[in-house]
């Protein structure tokens, strides 16, 4: 059974700290792992996708990704209350079904 | 930019109801998707499609039906509507052999009376 892990949270942060999001994942052949983000009501918006080991920067987000440790984590510096939202981590099928993975999701709470 | 839409955005329906959840994406994507979302249960996908006609069960196929007749369009069938079917229906759509990344429609929040 493959799987996805996240806190659920809330995880609460002050106005311009840095929050930081993390992610496990159960199966070894994933290539590809992606964040989204989703607020209140509203569909998944794609933020960052991240394919090598490593740090990928866009903007004020940071992707992370040790593929032996199974883990991928979100950073967000300068939190601003409208990053409020639930970040949802994704992770590819090994192989070519282009099926995505989902956690459940952590709920990111910036306090102004 | 990518643009999936749904047909519509709040829908309600009666138990026993045929109910039809329509996706356009304006793309050329080969691969769409269907997926419901609850509470504490995440995002789970229902059913999939790679090609027109072709289709693929996912993970909770039970009670849904689909069919893709063009492209562009990926529709989603309820053909008896019950209560736990009340839920926000996501579609998503992705380029085959490209990056992976889903790009998702508004959503439609059903609720089955």
């Amino acid at each position: 059974q493959k799987e996805v892990e996240q806190n659920s949270g809330p995880l609460s942060v002050p106005e311009g700290a840095i929050a930081s999001l993390n992610c496990t994942y159960s199966d070894r052949g994933s290539q590809s792992f992606f964040w989204y983000r989703q607020y209140s009501g509203k569909s998944p918006e794609l933020i960052m996708s991240i394919y090598s080991n490593g740090d990928k920067e866009d903007g004020r987000f940071t992707a992370q990704l040790n593929k032996a440790s199974q883990y991928v984590s979100l950073l967000i510096r300068d939190s601003q209350p409208s990053d409020s939202a639930t970040y949802l981590c994704a992770v590819a099928y090994g192989g070519a079904t282009n099926k995505l993975i989902f956690g459940t999701g952590t709920l990111l709470a910036v306090q102004p | 930019d990518v643009k999936v839409t749904q047909s519509s955005r709040y829908l309600v329906k009666r138990t026993g109801e045929k109910v039809f959840l329509e996706c356009v994406q304006d793309m050329d994507h080969e691969n769409m998707f269907w997926y419901r979302q609850d509470p504490g249960l995440g995002l789970r996908l229902i059913y999939f499609s790679y090609d027109v006609k072709m289709k693929e069960k996912g993970d909770i196929p039970e009670g849904y039906s689909v069919s893709r007749e063009k492209k562009e369009r990926f529709s989603l069938i309820l053909e008896s509507a019950s209560t736990n079917q009340t839920s926000m229906y996501l579609c998503a759509s992705i380029l085959s052999g490209g990056t992976y990344e889903q790009y998702f429609g508004p959503g439609t929040r059903l609720t089955v009376t």
